[in-house]
Parts: structure tokens; C-alpha cells; sequence
């Protein structure tokens, strides 16, 4: 069974710091991982979706990379604003047609 | 694209009530997920299906719930008699699958936020 573990739960920074988010999965065999965002009461947003063939991908200020072998993504944001504050959450999908395996998220706060 | 639509947003209840989500996944789309999101136990998955046929029902939590998808348009979530530790919110999402040659992102819906009291 997969399980997937995002460290740490929380993180508090200041205003332009360069930050990572792990996500952690125990089997590799996966089809893709995705990258989410959710907001205090609101739905999950898509951020970054890395095919497990892939080492990376890139949307303006993140750049998500996946180590399949080792079990291992990182989101990466730089320069990180008070906007980017909310909860990440990662997912590993087994298969095209098949369920994705959610972590617990880490909830960020950038403060002013 | 109107993306994942989820009515209602709100539903509140009365223990022993019947409740019906609804969702409706993109136009296209031939894989749809319902999860369940609470504090306590995260993002849980409850069902989902391919082509309109259910693949696996295991994270279903009790024969309360029960969810079908009639059509490529249209499924619903139905807990029948609600009890308060039903609250949650609840998302359904799709995505291409199966013959798809697409990356296969994960779209959500809005959710409902489910109260029982």
C-alpha cells in the first residue's frame, strides 16, 4: 500500500526567502506525482505534475523534481510572498487510470 | 472549461437524514474520484470509477455510503441514515485515464461541506 509523507507539517518564513517542501512516497512504481495547493475552506488547485519518467517541471517561481528511485519530490519556491501562504499538498498516482495517494500537506505561512 | 462542478457547496443535516452530493467532471474527462477531507484524517479516498464503472470502493467507510455514475456527466455520493461523524468535506475529481495519452492531472472540484448534527 502506498503511503506518502510530507515533512514538515508546518513552516513559517519571512517574506522573500527561497523554500523547500518535501513529499516522500514508499513505492516507486508510480505514474506521476502532483503538486497541490488548497486555501483555508476552498478546493485543491493544481500546481506542478511530474510523469515518472521526468526529473523536474517548472511554473514561474516553482520548480517541482522527483527522484522516483529513492521515493523522494521536492517543491521548491523562491523569493516566496505573503500570496503564497496556504496548505501544499503532494499526490502519487500508481497507474494512468488509477487512484493518487495524497500526503497530510504542509501548511506554509510567508509572513510580511 | 466550467471544470469539476460539486453542488451543493453546503449541506447541512439532521442525524438520520439521507444526503446526496452531486458532481458533475469535466467534459471528456473518463475518470472521477470522490475523497473525503477532514482534520483529523486528511485527504481520504472513498470510490472511483473509469468508463462509468466502479473500480474501487474500498475506502468507502460503511454500507451508509454509496456512490454511482449513471453517465460520463454524472455521479453522485449518497450516505443514507447521516450520523455526525459523516462531516467532512467531500471533493470529487477527474481526470483523463485508461486509452488517454494525456499527463492525466487531477482536477478538483469546490467541494461540499457536509455538516451532521
Amino acid at each position: 500500500k502506498q503511503e506518502v509523507t510530507q515533512i514538515p507539517a508546518a513552516l513559517s518564513v519571512p517574506e522573500g526567502e527561497n523554500l523547500v517542501l518535501n513529499c516522500s512516497f514508499t513505492d516507486s512504481a508510480i505514474y506521476n506525482l502532483q503538486w497541490f495547493r488548497q486555501d483555508p475552506g476552498k478546493g485543491l488547485t493544481s500546481l506542478l505534475l511530474i510523469q515518472s519518467s521526468q526529473r523536474e517541471q517548472t511554473s514561474g517561481r516553482l520548480n517541482a523534481s522527483l527522484d522516483k528511485s529513492s521515493g523522494r519530490s521536492t517543491l521548491y519556491i523562491a523569493a516566496s510572498q505573503p500570496g503564497d501562504s496556504a496548505t501544499y499538498l503532494c499526490a502519487v498516482k500508481e497507474t494512468n487510470a488509477g487512484k493518487s495517494t495524497f500526503g497530510d500537506g504542509t501548511t506554509l505561512t510567508v509572513k510580511p | 472549461d466550467a471544470g469539476v462542478i460539486q453542488s451543493p457547496r453546503h449541506e447541512v443535516t439532521e442525524m438520520g437524514q439521507e444526503v446526496t452530493l452531486r458532481c458533475k467532471p469535466i467534459s471528456g474527462h473518463n475518470s472521477l474520484f470522490w475523497y473525503r477531507q477532514t482534520m483529523m484524517r486528511g485527504l481520504e479516498l472513498l470510490i472511483y470509477f473509469n468508463n462509468n464503472v466502479p473500480i474501487d470502493d474500498s475506502g468507502m467507510p460503511e454500507d451508509r455510503f454509496s456512490a454511482k455514475m449513471p453517465n460520463a456527466s454524472f455521479s453522485t455520493l449518497k450516505i443514507q441514515p447521516s450520523e455526525p461523524r459523516d462531516s467532512a468535506v467531500y471533493f470529487c475529481a477527474s481526470s483523463f485515464g485508461l486509452r488517454s495519452v494525456h499527463n492525466s492531472p487531477l482536477h478538483f472540484g469546490n467541494g461540499t461541506r457536509l455538516t451532521v448534527t
